[in-house]
């Protein structure tokens, strides 16, 4: 059965910090693996996708990389604003087990001005 | 701006009661993603269909809750009778299996709470 975990499950930092998220997986056969922001009271909004072939992807300040053999993801958010004060989520989408996309708890960012 | 839309956003119902929740995926996609999120438990799936056909159900509890798709644009999970431990956010998404790419559009929510 396919186990996503986060760390650290909640994060503070100041404005202006570069800050890395962490996402582990404990079967390595992924198909692909979404980041996810949501904010209190919202839906989830969609950050990256990276397929199980690729090692990073970027967006705006946003970086995420992809190393399947050691069952880890990091998500890299640059010169953090308090606008991306949010709880990020990662979801694996796993070869072995259906087709769904299994989730981590989430890691709660707060970046304070 | 396509999305996935929810109704209702709010629900506040009684034990016992059926509720029925409503999601409208996004036009073309054939996937559909039923997930509960608690602060116990987190997101946890419950059901998803492909081209309107249940793929994977086991998330659900089978002798209470039920999910269809009576055509392309409604999805539907109901719950009979409800109860108290069933309080929770209620998030469908909706997908398209694409050429290596699959993600996944949540619609906002419905916030179900039994008393």
């Amino acid at each position: 059965k396919q186990e996503v975990t986060q760390i650290p499950a909640a994060l503070s930092v100041p404005e202006g910090e570069n800050l890395v998220l962490n996402c582990s997986f404990t079967d390595s056969a992924i198909y692909n693996l979404q980041w996810f922001r949501q904010d209190p009271g919202k839906g989830l909004t969609s950050l990256l996708l990276i397929q199980s072939s690729q090692r990073e992807q970027t967006s705006g300040r946003l970086n995420a990389s992809l190393d399947k053999s050691s069952g880890r993801s990091t998500l890299y958010i640059a010169a953090s604003q308090p606008g991306d004060s949010a709880t990020y989520l990662c979801a694996v989408r796993s070869d072995n087990y259906g087709q769904n996309f299994v989730f981590g708890p989430g890691t709660r960012l707060s970046v304070l001005p | 701006d396509a999305r996935v839309t929810q109704t209702p956003r709010h629900k506040v119902t009684e034990m016992g009661q059926e509720v029925t929740m409503r999601c409208q995926p996004i036009l073309g996609h054939n996937t559909v993603f039923w997930y509960r999120q608690t602060m116990m438990q987190g997101l946890e799936l419950l059901a998803y269909f492909r081209n309107r056909a249940p793929l994977d159900d086991s998330g659900m509890p089978k002798d209470r809750f039920s999910a269809e798709m009576p055509d392309a644009t409604l999805a539907t999970l109901k719950i009979q009778p409800s109860e108290p431990r069933d309080s929770a956010v209620y998030f469908c998404a909706s997908g398209t299996p694409g050429q290596g790419t699959y993600e996944q559009y949540f619609g906002p929510g419905t916030r179900l709470t039994v008393t």
